[in-house]
């Protein structure tokens, strides 16, 4: 099972807003709707922001909003916030009870 | 509100067993989640391990099924990583996560902890 595929980076300023794809496989994510995004801050716990393509677990904000296309998913913050640079990581759903991660992204605000 | 710690070695021999533990704050480790582990080697991106059911059966991603164990102590509220035959390609920063398989997700993490694998 290969690696989900995220750009290395991606930049953007306060207030504007930014995507960051994941490109996987007929095998994972386009096969399932169990696409999540993780928030990672130097030092701390990842942080899950989206799971099931677009669904907000409590207390992220509606900034944050996840989609599927294809093999393809996306990550998009709005309004971009200095606490949003962060390292953004996406995860699918493999079958036979595999998860796959993706490469990761480095958000700069 | 629930917390993950994880412990041990920060150092381990090529060709020895790395072990790390998991400990479990704010919930009890038999209720109805799943438990899991994840690394990221240096400069690379996430990789599941493996995860261990309620139910006690368990899962690993392919490429280290032959050399991984994860099992969960209940009298102590936690789970552990065992990794065998470990080369310079398992150092790495290694977490432990609550898995959510209503769901598809990792909803809960520790904040990790390293291990470097040197003579």
């Amino acid at each position: 099972q290969s690696a989900l595929t995220q750009p290395p980076s991606a930049s953007e300023s306060p207030g504007q807003s930014v995507t960051i794809s994941c490109t996987g496989t007929s095998s994972d994510i386009g096969a399932y709707n169990y696409v999540s995004w993780y928030q990672k801050h130097p030092g701390k716990a990842p942080k899950l922001m989206i799971y099931e393509v677009n669904k907000r677990p409590s207390g992220v904000p509606d900034r944050f909003s996840g989609s599927k296309s294809g093999n393809t998913a996306s990550l998009t913050v709005s309004g971009l916030q200095a606490e949003d640079e962060a390292d953004y990581y996406c995860s699918s759903y493999a079958g036979t009870n595999i998860y796959v991660f993706g490469t990761g992204t480095k958000v700069t605000v | 509100q629930v917390q993950l710690q994880e412990s041990g070695p920060g150092l381990v021999k090529p060709s020895e067993t790395l072990s790390l533990t998991c400990s479990v704050s704010d919930y009890s480790i038999t209720s109805r989640y799943n438990w899991a582990w994840i690394r990221q080697p240096p400069g690379k991106g996430l990789e599941w391990i493996g995860t261990i059911y309620h139910s006690g059966g368990t899962h690993y991603t392919p490429s280290l099924k032959s050399r991984v164990t994860i099992s969960v102590d209940t009298s102590s509220n936690q789970f552990s990583l065992k990794l065998s035959s470990v080369t310079a390609a398992d150092t790495a920063l290694y977490y432990c996560a609550r898995d959510d398989r209503y769901n598809y997700n990792m909803d809960v993490w520790g904040k990790g902890t390293t291990v470097t694998v040197s003579s």
